[in-house]
């Protein structure tokens, strides 16, 4: 089972940067590390995606540890429509994504 | 981006009637899709495969024979629950894999009165 640990929950405010942790000690070499957000009553929404190097896209920035146990999710700049449950993923190519409980992000304006 | 279009988007049916999910891919081909079910305040929990032209592969504890699905064209994807109960009301979910990742259809809000 492909398994992460994140916080269940994380506060931030409005227009500060927002780092989301994810450890995923048991990861292989091959498998992927995915994010992505769940806006509520919608479906998951890709965030961004990394296997080695740090990963920068127009939503985020991906840290990955050298050793590849953990992540960091980077948001720059928190917005209200920032808010969702952030799901860290790790995941072999092809195969189907298994969701662990995420982190439920909250911006304070 | 490669989108995928599902409907519908909510849906109430009675005990003991059936209700059918479709899920499209857009732009691409999906030769498999992912059919997710989620419970009010719980993460996404897979349910079935979905394998364009042969049979779906079912998660341990799913009941085949209750969510029937069909997976015709490289296109589309449908889910149905069969002689549905209130324990199935739930928000169901598909997705199918893209070059970048996934992209999941907006979900199904399914409540059963």
């Amino acid at each position: 089972d492909a398994k992460t640990t994140q916080p269940n929950s994380m506060e931030s405010n409005e227009e500060e940067p927002v780092h989301l942790p994810c450890n995923h000690s048991t990861i292989s070499g091959t498998d992927y590390i995915h994010w992505y957000r769940q806006l509520p009553s919608q479906g998951p929404e890709y965030v961004i995606h990394g296997l080695t190097s740090n990963v920068n896209n127009r939503m985020a920035s991906l840290a990955i540890a050298e050793d590849r146990k953990s992540s960091t999710l980077i948001l720059h700049r928190a917005t209200l429509r920032d808010a969702a449950v952030y799901y860290c993923i790790h995941s072999n190519a092809g195969n189907m994504l298994t969701f662990g409980g995420g982190t439920r992000l909250m911006v304070k304006p | 981006g490669a989108v995928v279009s599902q409907h519908p988007s909510w849906v109430i049916c009675k005990s003991g009637t059936s209700v059918k999910i479709e899920c499209r891919s857009l732009d691409f081909q999906a030769t498999t899709m992912f059919w997710y079910r989620q419970f009010p305040k719980q993460s996404l929990m897979l349910m079935a495969t979905s394998n364009e032209g042969s049979k779906a592969t079912y998660e341990q504890g799913v009941e085949k024979d209750k969510f029937l699905i069909n997976h015709a064209s490289l296109t589309l994807s449908t889910l149905t629950v069969t002689s549905a109960h209130p324990e199935d009301s739930s928000f169901y979910i598909c997705s199918a894999e893209v070059g970048y990742g996934y992209t999941f259809g907006s979900g199904t809000r399914l409540t059963v009165v």
